[in-house]
């Protein structure tokens, strides 16, 4: 069975900061798509950005970026200038070949003034 | 594009009680998903629909549990004889035809007494 980890349960980061977030999998796919979601305390699962599996080029969406290392099945997520908007539950969720996403268990990111 | 809809946003029913909880997807997405959600743990996989057959469900998905979309545009998930253990937030996505990103609703958020 595919596996994610975001072996971070909490990380804090003063405002303005970059941060950033770790996350594994283990996958048997050679194509496929990562993400990362963040939930805030309202709960809405939000897309925070997008990698495809065939691209070495790393995404990067504003002050969000990946270090997408397919060999190591690493995925993580840098926050640059981090902002207060920005705390909430963080989820990696690679997707397998049936467009299933496999989520983490979350990594809590706190925003600190 | 008015989003995912859920509704209710929040559902408290005593144990043994039957609930009904209702998805409104983005008007052109053909697929649409249920997860269920428990506080401190990422989403997990309920069922899937393609229009309006169902594809995939979980074996999380006991017999108590039913989902349908009809026309192929709403879709409903009923809880029968609820149990406490069912309590969580119930969430919905959305996704286009060959499109990868799942949009999520703002998810119902169930309390079983």
């Amino acid at each position: 069975a595919q596996t994610v980890t975001q072996s971070q349960p909490e990380m804090s980061v003063q405002e303005a900061e970059t941060v950033t977030l770790s996350c594994t999998y283990d996958t048997s796919e050679s194509d496929y798509y990562l993400f990362w979601y963040k939930q805030p305390p309202s709960r809405q699962m939000i897309l925070v950005i997008r990698q495809e599996a065939y691209k070495q080029q790393n995404a990067t969406e504003n002050r969000f970026s990946v270090n997408f290392q397919k060999a190591a099945k690493s995925f993580s997520l840098k926050i640059s200038d981090s902002q207060l908007g920005d705390a909430a539950m963080y989820f990696c969720a690679p997707m397998d070949s049936n467009y299933q996403l496999i989520w983490g268990a979350g990594t809590k990111l706190i925003i600190k003034p | 594009d008015t989003g995912v809809s859920q509704n209710p946003r929040h559902k408290i029913t005593k144990r043994g009680q039957n609930v009904t909880f209702r998805c409104d997807p983005i008007s052109e997405h053909n697929r649409l998903y249920w997860y269920r959600q428990t506080l401190g743990q990422g989403p997990e996989f309920l069922t899937y629909f393609q229009n309006e057959a169902q594809l995939e469900k979980s074996r999380l998905l006991s017999d108590r549990f039913s989902a349908e979309r009809p026309k192929g545009s709403f879709s409903t998930l009923e809880i029968q004889r609820t149990e406490q253990g069912d309590s969580a937030m119930y969430l919905c996505a959305s996704r286009g035809q060959g499109g990868e990103k799942l949009f999520f609703g703002s998810g119902t958020q169930l309390s079983v007494l």
